[in-house]
């Protein structure tokens, strides 16, 4: 497998910041996508990061060291509604290999 | 405009029998792929397909097989089903069958296999 690596699960405040890491073997590494999973719901796409840095999408942030194997989605003013499992999702080939996903519970 | 439609919405089934999963993609995509998602883990790969053609097949047994048709929806089979079969199925469609895909799921059908 690809040795997809992410936290089983988080806990934090509504208007409060949270990083969301992901680890994942570089090798056929082709680029990576996030996902947001609300409960019983389908996942929906966040982002997504082929060269190294940081894309910014409102709240929403990604980032990518493709030497490292590594990113991070960063959540900023947290509300309710962002209580879900967020899924990393590598690219190899051209097929996705999902991590097992994090949950993310935002509490009042 | 339709997102991707998914059908049954659930479905039980006993041990060994076989079941058919259909999936329409949105209004012009050509790729469909499909998921296998057990509670509690992220979505596993199974097939890939691009104008009828299978692009990519996860590490699943022969048992499941898939299909496209000339209008671009999908079906799924199973064969023999076996308790841990029983999972949500999802079915993504993406424009084309290139390396960068946003995919967009459907709702799954739910399968118990009792």
């Amino acid at each position: 497998g690809q040795n997809i690596d992410q936290p089983t699960e988080m806990t934090a405040t509504e208007g409060a910041i949270v990083q969301i890491n992901c680890t994942y073997q570089t090798s056929g590494f082709n680029g990576l996508f996030w996902y947001q999973q609300h409960a019983g719901e389908a996942p929906t796409f966040l982002s997504y990061n082929v060269l190294d840095g940081l894309e910014e999408k409102g709240r929403f942030s990604s980032f990518l060291s493709r030497s490292k194997g590594y990113s991070y989605l960063l959540l900023k003013e947290l509300q309710m509604k962002d209580s879900a499992s967020y899924l990393c999702a590598p690219l190899y080939g051209q097929n996705f290999v999902f991590g097992p996903g994090t949950r993310l519970s935002v509490l009042p | 405009d339709a997102g991707v439609t998914q059908s049954p919405t659930h479905l039980i089934k006993t041990r060994g029998q076989h079941v058919t999963l259909r999936c329409s993609p949105i209004s012009g995509h050509k790729s469909v792929s499909w998921y296998q998602q057990v509670l509690g883990q992220g979505p596993q790969f199974i097939f890939q397909y691009y104008e009828k053609e299978e692009r990519g097949r996860g590490n699943f047994p022969d048992r499941f097989s898939a299909r496209q048709f000339p209008n671009y929806s999908s079906e799924l089979n199973v064969n023999a089903l076996l308790l841990g079969d029983s999972a949500l199925y999802l079915c993504a469609s993406s424009p084309t069958g290139g390396s960068y895909n946003e995919q967009f799921f459907g709702p799954g059908t739910r399968l118990t296999v009792l």
